[in-house]
């Protein structure tokens, strides 16, 4: 089993849609939990770090459910810009490193 | 500016051939990574780096060596023992492991 998994995609979704992406990690002592944005051929960049008690940031929800170690990411209102691919970052402190799922592609059409 | 830089952003190497990718941070993060991502896959560690004179093998180490004499430097290079270096080579840095990383903008490199 991966230590982070992701939703395959890709999301081929219309302008203004609602679209969640799920994730799921296998390590039940994992600390830190990140949403991070990777546009083609370019470096992956933080979009928010997510908390057990979920946060907000403009149209961005994240949620965090240990019980079941699962996180999710809720795009509102999805623009053309948020096409690209989403990375469910995990980190897992006695490691001292951070694991990446593999990614879920987004794109959003006009 | 603060960032991370790495360089070249193109590189060719020929079969055989041992090359070094440059990685600079003048964040003062003490901690430092990098990362190998093939054309639709996630990123796999290579080799990551907690304090001066001290790093550790990721989980495809092979083929590759660092060093970190210096905070601000992690430079890594791809030896002829690696047999399939092709990839999208990425650096990162952070203040501490809870928090997220900064990423380099990566370097491209390509086997001829």
């Amino acid at each position: 089993r991966k230590e982070v998994e992701q939703d395959p995609g890709p999301f081929n979704v219309p302008e203004g849609a609602t679209v969640a992406f799920n994730c799921t990690y296998s390590n039940s002592a994992s600390q830190s939990f990140f949403w991070y944005r990777q546009d083609c051929r370019k470096e992956p960049k933080l979009l928010m770090s997510v908390y057990s008690s979920g946060n907000e940031d403009g149209r961005f929800t994240a949620q965090l459910n240990r019980a079941s170690q699962y996180i999710s990411l809720l795009i509102r209102d999805s623009k053309l810009s948020d096409s690209a691919t989403y990375l469910c970052v995990v980190n897992i402190v006695q490691g001292g490193k951070l694991i990446f799922g593999q990614g879920t592609e987004l794109s959003v059409k006009p | 500016d603060g960032g991370i830089t790495q360089s070249p952003k193109y590189l060719f190497r020929k079969e055989g051939q041992n090359v070094t990718l440059s990685c600079e941070q003048n964040l003062n993060h003490d901690a430092m990574y990098w990362y190998r991502q093939d054309p639709g896959q996630g990123l796999r560690l290579i080799y990551y780096s907690q304090i001066v004179n001290d790093f550790q093998k990721g989980d495809i180490a092979e083929g590759y060596s660092v060093s970190r004499e210096k905070k601000e430097s992690f430079p890594l290079t791809v030896t002829s023992a690696q047999k399939n270096p092709t990839a999208f080579y990425l650096c990162a840095s952070s203040i501490l492991e809870n928090y997220g990383y900064t990423f380099g903008s990566g370097t491209r490199l390509t086997v001829v």
